[in-house]
């Protein structure tokens, strides 16, 4: 498995602002994905991103609210944009772990963002 | 369309009774099934996955089977023990992502 870590772990921000995550692993991996999942529910996929290349969104998501960097195999942020009391949810990176990219995969403990 | 239909949404078990999560998907070329488990708080932990060349995936307590005609995989969990409690989600791969369950809160009672 991968040693993955999240930063920051958590945080309250004021309604407009923005708020980059960051998602760190111990070992190179192609594919990165960013989820949330709102309290009680279950995980949403935000994007998958490819270093190198730009992510891949998932409908409902957008680049501009949710922009991704990827600028090597061991490190990814995603930002939130403009921020809304709607955007308070629980934010989750996770690996691709398996010969398919998408299997086996292993989250990051989370960043748990308020929006007031 | 993409669907990961899970059942039940609560389960609530006497300590060392079994414990049942079923999973239907919707994609006969899905290939690949975990089974996550999230303590509260805590980030989801893969415990297990099957693939389809297999029918039966067993590690200690807890074991997963495949039913690729029927398009359905479960979850087993023997021997509960409090510790065990936690909202259980399985997946399926769709066109490059896991597509989660909507989850199984799961309550072992002492």
């Amino acid at each position: 498995s991968a040693v993955i870590s999240q930063k920051p772990s958590r945080d309250i921000c004021q309604r407009g602002t923005s708020l980059t995550i960051q998602c760190q692993v111990d070992s190179q991996v192609t594919m990165m994905f960013w989820y949330r999942q709102q309290p009680g529910q279950s995980l949403t996929l935000i994007a998958t991103a490819n270093q190198g290349s730009e992510a891949t969104y998932e409908s409902g998501f957008v680049i501009d609210k949710f922009p991704i960097s990827r600028p090597n195999l061991t490190f990814s942020t995603l930002t939130v944009s403009n921020m809304s009391p709607e955007d308070s949810s629980i934010y989750l990176c996770s690996v691709g772990t398996g010969a398919v990219y998408q299997e086996t995969q292993y989250f990051g403990p989370g960043t748990r963002l308020l929006v007031l | 369309g993409e669907n990961v239909e899970q059942h039940p949404s609560t389960l609530s078990v006497q300590e060392g009774d079994s414990a049942v999560i079923k999973c239907t998907y919707s994609d006969s070329a899905s290939n690949y099934f975990p089974w996550y488990k999230q303590e509260l708080g805590k980030r989801p932990q893969l415990i297990i996955d099957i693939r389809s060349n297999v029918g039966e995936k067993k590690d200690q307590r807890i074991a997963v089977t495949l039913n690729k005609t029927a398009k359905h995989f479960s979850l087993h969990i023997t021997e509960t023990q409090p510790e065990d409690s936690a909202v259980y989600f399985c997946a399926a791969p769709l066109t490059g992502k896991l597509i989660f369950g909507q989850g199984t809160t799961l309550q072992v009672k002492p």
